[in-house]
C-alpha cells in the first residue's frame, strides 16, 4: 500500500515551459487535491475533485490544469511555467467519510528560472 | 470565507519539556474538523491529531493533545515530553462540512516552526 505517490520529486524549468506532475493514489479515494506551498506559507488549494470525471477550481487555480479520468491518477498541468509558481506542490486525497482525514504525497520542489 | 491563525511563527522547547502551540480561526459554521499537521524537514505532511467541533472532549495521541475551545475559536496543540524528532513546521487545519463550496479541502495557517534543544 504506497499510498498518495508524486512524481518528480524536483524539477527545475525555464519560463515558458510547460509539465505535468503525476499523482496516484491507490487508497480509492475518491477525493483529489493539489496545493502549493510557498516558502513561508501554509498550503494553497489550486484544484480539486470529488471523482473521475469531475474537477474544479481552488483558490489559486491560474496558470494550471487539472483532468481526472481514473480515479487513482490526478495529474496538474503547468503551462507557460512562470516564476510566481516556484513553490512545492503536494496531492493529497480523502475519504468522503468521518474523520475526512487527508494523506498527503512527499510533494514536488518546481523551481521556474 | 474561514480563515486559521497562527500566531508564532517560531518556538522552541527544551527536550523533555512541554511546549504549546496557538491556533485561532475564523468561521460562522457550526460543525467542522480541526488538524494539526507536522512537517519535518523531509516536507512529508503528517497528521499529528484531529477534532470533531461537535466532541466536547479534547482530543489526545500519545503526547500530544489540544485545547479546544469552540467558543473562542480556538485550538491549540500541546506537545508533552519534546523529543528531538518534534523539531518540525507544525500546521493548524479548517475543514468545513459545507459542501456548498470546495469539497472538503483543508485551510491552512502559516505554521509555526518548533525547534527542539537537547
Amino acid at each position: 500500500n504506497a499510498g498518495v505517490t508524486q512524481t518528480p520529486k524536483f524539477r527545475i524549468l525555464k519560463i515558458g515551459q510547460s509539465m505535468t506532475l503525476q499523482c496516484t493514489q491507490d487508497m480509492n479515494h475518491n477525493y483529489m487535491y493539489w496545493y502549493r506551498q510557498d516558502p513561508g506559507m501554509g498550503l494553497k488549494l489550486i484544484y480539486y475533485s470529488v471523482g473521475a470525471g469531475i474537477t474544479d477550481k481552488g483558490e489559486v487555480p491560474n496558470g494550471y490544469n487539472v483532468s481526472r479520468s481514473t480515479t487513482e491518477d490526478f495529474p496538474l498541468r503547468l503551462e507557460l511555467a512562470a516564476p510566481s509558481q516556484t513553490s512545492v506542490y503536494f496531492c493529497a486525497s480523502s475519504y468522503t467519510q468521518p474523520p475526512y482525514e487527508q494523506y498527503f504525497g512527499p510533494g514536488t520542489r518546481l523551481t521556474v528560472t | 470565507a474561514q480563515t486559521v491563525t497562527q500566531s508564532q511563527p517560531e518556538m522552541s522547547v527544551q527536550e523533555a519539556e512541554t511546549v504549546t502551540l496557538s491556533c485561532t480561526y475564523d468561521t460562522s459554521e457550526s460543525d467542522y474538523y480541526l488538524f494539526w499537521y507536522k512537517q519535518p524537514p523531509s516536507r512529508q505532511m503528517i497528521l499529528v491529531i484531529r477534532q470533531e467541533a461537535y466532541k466536547q472532549q479534547n482530543a489526545t495521541e500519545n503526547r500530544f493533545s489540544v485545547n479546544f475551545q469552540k467558543a473562542a475559536k480556538s485550538f491549540s496543540l500541546k506537545i508533552s515530553d519534546s523529543q528531538l524528532g518534534d523539531a518540525a513546521m507544525y500546521f493548524c487545519a479548517y475543514r468545513s462540512l459545507n459542501y456548498g463550496g470546495s469539497q472538503g479541502n483543508l485551510i491552512f495557517g502559516k505554521g509555526t516552526k518548533l525547534s527542539v534543544k537537547p
